[in-house]
């Protein structure tokens, strides 16, 4: 097993530029987290779906960001425009979902992200 | 909101040292798991236990333990005869029936040769 896949591991961008971080979860895996990292604030659930629809994006941050889901193989986390507080590691996990909720979650190894 | 508490931000021992690292948690639900999470300076999140809410019992790993009080609302985490290895970032985590994880802020460990 692969494991979670994100892509880039590491984005360095301008202010106003958009930014794509995308996340292959675990194959059968149905649920999906997006997580941000920072110094001050730890580990934020930012949103996340269960079988490609998302169930709880009160932590996305604000209209800036958004994600999305299209098939049970691939998810998008978008930044646009991207401001310097948005610099942070951001994660993906998967987990079996559904009545597994006992399963811990699988993280990716994360996008180190920074804008300038 | 139903936080996860980790009280400790960092922590300072000398290789060899026992140390517990402090987890409390609030919960409205009566079912629900707790977590424990590693994160060594490499960067990945990396799963240690699990314990779910009708499961008191401590439980323990070669040199790790954890200590699950549901009186008490803790889920602590016991590392016995530390290794420089050990040094990282350890988080707490809670899951309700609705999906949603919620992480502590962690504590940051150094174990000094």
């Amino acid at each position: 097993d692969a494991g979670v896949i994100q892509s880039p591991r590491h984005e360095v961008t301008e202010m106003g530029q958009e930014v794509t971080l995308r996340c292959k979860p675990i194959s059968g895996h149905n649920s999906l987290f997006w997580y941000r990292q920072t110094m001050m604030r730890g580990l934020e659930l930012l949103i996340y779906f269960n079988n490609n629809v998302p169930i709880d994006d009160s932590g996305m941050p604000e209209d800036r960001f958004s994600a999305k889901m299209p098939n049970a193989s691939f998810s998008t986390l978008k930044i646009q425009p991207s401001e310097p507080r948005d610099s942070a590691v951001y994660f993906c996990a998967s987990s079996p979902g559904g009545n597994s909720y006992n399963s811990p979650l699988h993280f990716g190894n994360g996008t180190r992200l920074t804008v300038t | 909101a139903q936080k996860v508490t980790q009280a400790q931000t960092e922590i300072s021992v000398v290789e060899k040292e026992d140390v517990t690292l402090d987890c409390v948690y609030e919960t409205r639900d009566t079912t629900y798991y707790l977590f424990w999470y590693k994160q060594p300076p490499s960067g990945e999140l990396v799963f240690l236990i699990r314990r779910n809410s009708f499961d008191e019992q401590n439980e323990i790993s070669g040199r790790y333990s954890w200590n699950f009080q549901k009186s008490t609302s803790s889920f602590n985490f016991t590392i016995t005869a530390s290794q420089v290895v050990d040094s990282a970032v350890y988080f707490c985590a809670r899951r309700n029936r609705d999906d949603k994880i919620i992480f502590g802020k962690g504590t940051r460990l150094h174990i000094l040769p």
